[in-house]
């Protein structure tokens, strides 16, 4: 139990085009979605924190205008990165968090992470 | 700001050696989590320690929580080649309205035949 997928797995663009990455929870229902950036040899840097049905919440730094998060339904969430540029190159991995009555004992879930080369 | 750190950054050690990695944090959580990463691959999950005291073990690998000293460590034993990864702690933190992991600056480990 407690997949998450993310499609597509590798993408490459064209500067200036914009990519659509989505997230789903395949067998849990996640009130909570995130979006972590990975460059090469670093850490995950938290980007947003969608919930389902409301905005998402920008970390310190990510534009908003730029990184355009969706969270449609409890099992799918989209992270659209317009006019990309080739800074934007990096790796994208999602997580949900499962609806559970206790918030604070919940886990988060990784998906298998989206290479996006911008070229 | 909550920050995660870990130490080493980078470590290079011997087959049958053993090495701890630490995990320091900033703020209060009695939750942690750590994983694994190969190149070019997601997390692989190894350990929850959802509270003070908790102690895991895997094979080769253990890990402890002190949620008083904020600390967390990843001890490895007689290390075999297998293990070389890059491994992250991260922290369950409560932020503007949501529980969220945040994580360590991550431990790139290479074991040496």
């Amino acid at each position: 139990g407690a997949v998450v997928s993310q499609h597509p797995s590798r993408v490459i663009c064209k500067s200036g085009t914009s990519v659509k990455i989505e997230c789903r929870s395949l067998d849990f229902q996640a009130t909570t979605m995130f979006w972590y950036r990975q460059f090469p040899k670093q850490s995950l840097m938290l980007m947003a924190t969608s919930n389902e049905g409301s905005k998402a919440t920008y970390e310190q730094g990510v534009e908003k205008d730029k990184f355009l998060i969706n969270h449609a339904s409890l099992t799918l969430s989209t992270l659209t990165v317009t006019s990309a540029h080739p800074e934007d190159s990096s790796f994208y991995i999602c997580s949900a968090r499962e609806v559970m009555l206790d918030p604070t004992n919940n886990e988060q879930f990784f998906g298998p992470g989206t290479r996006l080369t911008v070229l | 700001e909550l920050k995660v750190e870990q130490n080493p950054l980078f470590l290079s050690m011997q087959e049958g050696k053993n090495y701890t990695i630490y995990c320091n944090y900033s703020t209060t959580s009695d939750r942690l989590y750590w994983y694994r990463q190969d190149p070019g691959k997601s997390l692989e999950s190894l350990f929850v320690l959802l509270s003070n005291g908790a102690v895991k073990q895997e094979g080769r690998l253990m890990a402890s929580l002190d949620t008083k000293a904020r600390l967390s460590t990843l001890h490895i034993t007689a290390a075999v080649h297998d293990l070389s990864a890059t491994y992250f702690c991260a922290v369950d933190t409560f932020n503007s309205g949501t529980y969220k992991y945040i994580f360590g600056t991550g431990t790139r480990l290479k074991v040496l035949a």
